[in-house]
């Protein structure tokens, strides 16, 4: 079975502030890793995704996450962040090969830009 | 392309009624999974089919809860009857594969 631990409930941010959000995981086969965000009384939206090759995938909106397998870490980050940042970011993970293919998600992270 | 459509998107109703939320996934996708959120619990996923064939309902609550999927293009989650406890936000999602999961904007249900 997999887990995912996203340690930061909540993270406060100064607008155009730098921003790291932290997961790690736990898996006994070779998974996938997502980001999704939810904005305010919407559902979630994919992010970014790492399914294999470079271990860093950006998004369009300026987001990046860094796999990093000795550490089982898929840290989100952003150099500067904008007031539209603000939502919850959940980080998921699956398994790569056959079987029940269900995401386990992290309890989330409320990321809260200050202006 | 249309996304995920969950209908309805806000439900009020007493204790005790029979709620059903309903879901039509993304055309070609051929897995879909209903999720429950609250502030207490989070995101939990309830049940998911695979070809329209139920695959894992471990996190259906209890037998009050069941879910259907007559076909590729439509799905409902029943509550019958429903609590107070029940009060959520739901959502549907759908696949095409593990590289992604889609959501829907999701069914906000009170239970008075």
């Amino acid at each position: 079975a997999q887990s995912v631990t996203q340690l930061d409930s909540q993270v406060p941010v100064f607008e155009e502030a730098p921003v790291e959000l932290r997961c790690n995981y736990s898996s006994s086969v070779s998974v996938y890793l997502f980001w999704y965000v939810q904005y305010p009384n919407q559902g979630l939206q994919l992010l970014l995704k790492y399914l294999s090759g470079s271990t860093l995938v950006e998004s369009i909106n300026g987001f990046e996450a860094e796999f990093n397998k000795s550490q089982t870490s898929f840290h989100l980050r952003k150099p500067s962040v904008h007031i539209s940042d603000t939502a919850e970011y959940f980080c998921a993970v699956t398994r790569t090969n056959f079987g029940n293919e269900k995401l386990t998600f992290g309890t989330g992270t409320r990321l809260t830009i200050i202006p | 392309d249309a996304g995920v459509i969950q209908s309805p998107r806000h439900e009020v109703t007493e204790m005790g009624q029979e709620v059903t939320l309903r879901c039509k996934p993304i055309s070609g996708h051929n897995s879909l999974f209903w999720y429950r959120q609250t502030m207490m619990r989070g995101l939990e996923l309830l049940i998911y089919f695979n070809n329209n064939v139920p695959i894992d309902d471990s996190g259906m609550p209890e037998d009050r809860f069941s879910a259907k999927m007559p076909n590729a293009s439509f799905s409902t989650l029943k509550i019958q009857p429903s609590e107070p406890r029940d009060s959520a936000v739901y959502f549907c999602a759908s696949s095409r594969d593990r590289r992604a999961q889609h959501f829907g904007d999701g069914t906000r249900l009170s239970i008075l």
